[in-house]
């Protein structure tokens, strides 16, 4: 099955910083990438997905890139803020799974003042 | 209305008894799902309901029993749980086809 590995573990960045978070994955038939922020106690929240057929996707200080030869996607956020801590979940899916997500084990995002 | 609403929001159980969860949506969506999710770990999935069929069942103990008895509307009965099923468990609904998932909140389970 689908194996989605996600780096680093933990992040910590200082307010304004940008990071990155990356995920790859070995299934070259999985076609759609979402990233999800899940704060504490709370649910997984959507916040940008990418289908196989796009290279990049930018939604305000958000974006994702997928490169589909060597298998991999990133989540960049820009001028993180304090409310951007969170953990960050990738995933990726093939069409004929019966949509079930495969999620990658998660990026603890810690953003300072 | 754009949620999937989960009660009950917590539930402690005894391992003796038989509790359910209950989920709903008013979205449309023909796909809904049951994930548990233990702390700092990702969401795993155990169900899958297309059409109101059971369609993906990953190994889960018979413990756990699903129920879609409609279209909006998914339950997850449990009876006789250990206390390592302790979890959040996450309800999800997306339309068919659409691979874009939306999360309940949860309810927290405690098993004692």
């Amino acid at each position: 099955g689908e194996n989605v590995e996600q780096h680093p573990s933990t992040l910590s960045v200082q307010e304004g910083d940008s990071a990155v978070i990356k995920c790859t994955y070995s299934d070259s038939a999985s076609n759609y990438f979402p990233w999800y922020k899940q704060e504490l106690g709370k649910r997984p929240q959507l916040i940008i997905d990418i289908r196989s057929n796009v290279g990049e996707k930018k939604d305000q200080r958000i974006a994702v890139t997928l490169n589909k030869t060597a298998k991999h996607f990133s989540l960049h956020i820009t001028e993180t803020q304090p409310e951007d801590s969170a953990v960050y979940f990738c995933a990726a899916s093939r069409w004929n799974s019966g949509y079930a997500l495969n999620f990658g084990k998660g990026t603890s995002l810690l953003v300072t003042p | 209305d754009t949620e999937v609403t989960q009660t009950p929001k917590h539930l402690v159980m005894g391992m003796t008894n038989k509790k359910s969860l209950k989920c709903e949506q008013h979205m449309g969506h023909r796909a809904m799902y049951w994930y548990k999710q233990k702390a700092k770990k990702p969401p795993e999935l155990m169900f899958v309901y297309s059409y109101e069929k059971l369609s993906i069942n990953e190994s889960v103990p018979s413990r756990f029993s699903p129920e879609c008895p409609n279209s909006s509307l998914l339950n997850l009965h449990l009876h006789a749980l250990q206390p390592e099923d302790s979890a959040l468990y996450l309800c999800a609904s997306s339309q068919v086809g659409s691979q874009k998932l939306f999360f309940g909140s949860g309810t927290q389970l405690s098993v004692l």
